[in-house]
């Protein structure tokens, strides 16, 4: 079956530090990916998607690019801010054209915390 | 914008009472997601549908039903709560081809 691993933390940093939070794959086909962000009692908003190899997304400075090499799609930052503090969670879905008629197998989440 | 919205931020129930927690979409979207999101297990799809009362079992369907009786609308049925159904419940719903949204979620106490 899919399955995706994230590293979980709490992550600490600094504000103005490169963010970096890793996510691997495993798929039977050729999924989409996403990166959906949780932010302090709300729902998942979609962050950032890719859905096919070596595509790049980006959003608020967030960048992932799809590498199906190495099948991984991590999350990255130049300078992290403040209220970039919440949970991040990389999923994906077999559905072609990404998070269709699937459901989304989602990572544990990692709990991300910018000190100022 | 897309709006998804669920019926309560917050419930308590007590063990064996039935449970219904609400979903509505105003997309016209095709696709419902019912998920519970549990500390360190992330997000787990409990049912879907791709149709008006069409309904898929996700990956953890047991003590769970649902009912899709309007586009919009997608009900996640708890017949005998029990404590171990206390979770965040978080609804999603999305085109054919399209991203999912999310609902604010529904935190659920079983007592």
């Amino acid at each position: 079956g899919n399955s995706v691993t994230q590293m979980e933390g709490p992550v600490t940093l600094s504000e103005e530090a490169f963010l970096t939070i890793n996510c691997t794959y495993t798929a039977t086909g050729y999924p989409s990916l996403f990166w959906y962000v949780q932010y302090p009692g709300e729902g998942l908003q979609l962050l950032l998607k890719a859905t096919k190899a070596d595509d790049k997304g980006s959003n608020k400075g967030f960048e992932a690019t799809y590498r199906k090499e190495t099948t991984s799609f991590h999350l990255e930052k130049g300078s992290v801010q403040v209220s970039d503090s919440a949970v991040y969670f990389c999923a994906l879905s077999e559905s072609q054209a990404g998070g269709g008629a699937d459901g989304l197998t989602f990572g544990k989440g990692t709990h991300l915390i910018i000190q100022p | 914008d897309v709006k998804v919205t669920q019926s309560s931020r917050y419930l308590v129930k007590r063990t064996g009472e039935k449970v219904f927690l609400e979903c509505v979409q105003d997309m016209d979207h095709e696709n419902m997601f019912w998920y519970r999101q549990d500390p360190g297990l992330g997000l787990r799809l409990i049912y879907f549908s791709y149709d008006v009362k069409m309904k898929e079992k996700g990956d953890i369907p047991e003590g769970y039903s649902v009912s899709r009786e309007k586009k919009e609308r997608f009900s996640l049925i708890l017949e005998s709560a029990s404590t171990n159904q206390t979770s965040m419940y978080l609804c999603a719903s999305s085109g054919n081809w399209g991203t999912q949204y999310f609902g604010p979620g529904t935190r659920l106490t079983v007592l």
